[in-house]
């Protein structure tokens, strides 16, 4: 059972948009940065978004992250087939003194 | 460009000792900018931190294997490494070794990960 908690399953149509939840306590989200990795079939996962709403170098600007309170999400505007994939958020934990991560969402493109 | 690549048994029998070792290319693994550290991912589930180690040797475990584990660096050989002691199925899972920016608490960098099956 994983520490932050992700809806196991999400959907959307081509060029709409979809949100994914994720959500933790006062030790996790509550007081730290949230960050998200995609991890597409078969391959390792690739850091998304970083400190809530960051992107690192290559990500397209159709993923945005926010966060409120101790709950956080991922979105995806403009859904593309290849985004097909399952996703993670995580956070640091002050309690565990390291990262926690969400059980994933898988998310498909219909 | 950075790279990773894990490698060690796939297959560990039962209360013996899990090793793997990540050999880091491309970008040295002294660098004080940087901490190293082991996730693992079970079939079907989620990702789980195992521990991170500095350039200099400092660890930091998950409480939930501390007594189980040890994270080592050798940086003459631009490696780190994850034992894993008294394995049973639970520790069936895909391991990854990945870089964390100082002060950072997310992995920029991730290895492919090996399967490593605990089994008789």
């Amino acid at each position: 059972q994983s520490v932050l908690t992700q809806p196991p399953s999400a959907s959307g149509t081509p060029g709409l948009r979809v949100t994914i939840s994720c959500s933790g306590s006062s030790s996790n989200i509550g007081s730290n940065f949230v960050n998200w990795y995609q991890q597409l079939p078969g391959t390792a996962p690739k850091l998304l978004i970083y400190y809530i709403n960051q992107r690192p170098s290559g990500v397209p600007d159709r993923f945005s992250g926010s966060k409120s309170g101790t709950s956080a999400s991922l979105a995806i505007s403009g859904l593309q087939s290849e985004d097909e994939a399952d996703y993670y958020c995580s956070a640091w934990d002050d309690s565990l003194n390291g990262p926690v991560f969400g059980g994933g969402t898988k998310l498909t493109v219909l | 460009q950075l790279q990773l690549q894990e490698s060690g048994p796939g297959l560990v029998k039962p209360s013996e000792t899990l090793s793997l070792t990540c050999t880091v290319s491309g970008g040295s693994i002294s660098s004080s900018s940087f901490f190293w550290g082991w996730i693992r991912q079970p079939p079907g589930k989620g990702l789980e931190w195992i521990g991170t180690i500095s350039y200099s040797g400092r660890t930091y475990y998950n409480p939930s294997l501390r007594s189980r584990v040890t994270i080592s660096v050798d940086t003459s050989k631009n490696q780190f490494a994850l034992r894993l002691t008294s394995v049973t199925a639970a520790d069936t899972a895909v391991y990854s070794c990945a870089r964390l920016p100082e002060a950072a608490s997310y992995f920029d960098q991730w290895g492919q990960g090996t399967l490593v099956t605990v089994s008789s």
